[in-house]
């Protein structure tokens, strides 16, 4: 079956430190990779969607500057929290799918508290 | 206005009752609609997905949509303990591809 694995599943850093964190999708190409942060409320904000062969595309408020993303195949991704300050907090989750139209499969999450 | 609302925030049930969980879209280019159940400490899993008028049955649970309306429901026969999670709604939208979520609905199911 589909799987998304990510680590670390939770990082505790100091303010104004960056944190990376990683995507594998096992047992399936995934065409698109989507990054949300949960909030500790349990919101969902999409930061951004990167699409196999398009550029990747960040949502209003988050940036390239402070949230790289990397996608180098269709079974990895990884992202990097730069100066991470209190109001990054939250439950980072990678969601991947074959298709446009597809189930997006999540991973646990990457957990970031920031002290 | 937020794009995907749901309804009622929480909710709780009898274990064996049924519960009804609801979500509208204000956004007509979302055409796929997925209901996601995230127990406390995972990541959310696709339980379904509906995109034609009407009813979908998976087990025991059913979901239905009006495409006119735009409103999407979840309906969980004999709930189970199990079943206590937060349940959100995502809408896809076929253009962007984008999936958007709604606030979720907390589930409670008592023994």
């Amino acid at each position: 079956g589909a799987l998304v694995y990510q680590y670390p599943r939770r990082t505790i850093c100091k303010s104004g430190t960056s944190m990376r964190m990683e995507c594998q999708a096992v047992g399936f190409q995934a065409t698109s990779v989507a990054w949300y942060r949960q909030s500790p409320q349990k919101t969902f904000e999409l930061i951004a969607l990167s699409t196999v062969n398009s550029a990747i595309k960040y949502e209003q408020n988050f940036t390239q500057e402070k949230f790289p993303i990397s996608h180098p195949n269709l079974s990895f991704s990884s992202m990097t929290v730069l100066n991470a300050y209190l109001e990054d907090r939250g439950l980072y989750l990678c969601g991947a799918r074959l298709s446009n139209t597809g189930q997006l499969y999540f991973g646990e999450g990457s957990k970031l508290t920031v002290l | 206005q937020q794009k995907v609302q749901q309804s009622p925030e929480s909710l709780s049930v009898p274990e064996g009752g049924m519960a009804s969980l609801n979500c509208t879209s204000s956004d007509r280019n979302f055409q796929y609609f997925w209901w996601y159940r995230q127990h406390s400490g995972e990541g959310p899993k696709a339980l379904m997905s509906i995109f034609s008028d009407g009813d979908k049955k998976e087990g025991r649970f059913t979901a239905h949509l009006n495409k006119a309306s735009l409103h999407v429901s979840l309906h969980i026969r004999d709930s189970q303990p199990s079943d206590s999670a937060l349940y959100f709604c995502a809408a896809s939208d076929t253009n962007t591809g984008k999936l958007t979520f709604g606030d979720g609905t907390v589930l409670t199911v008592k023994p």
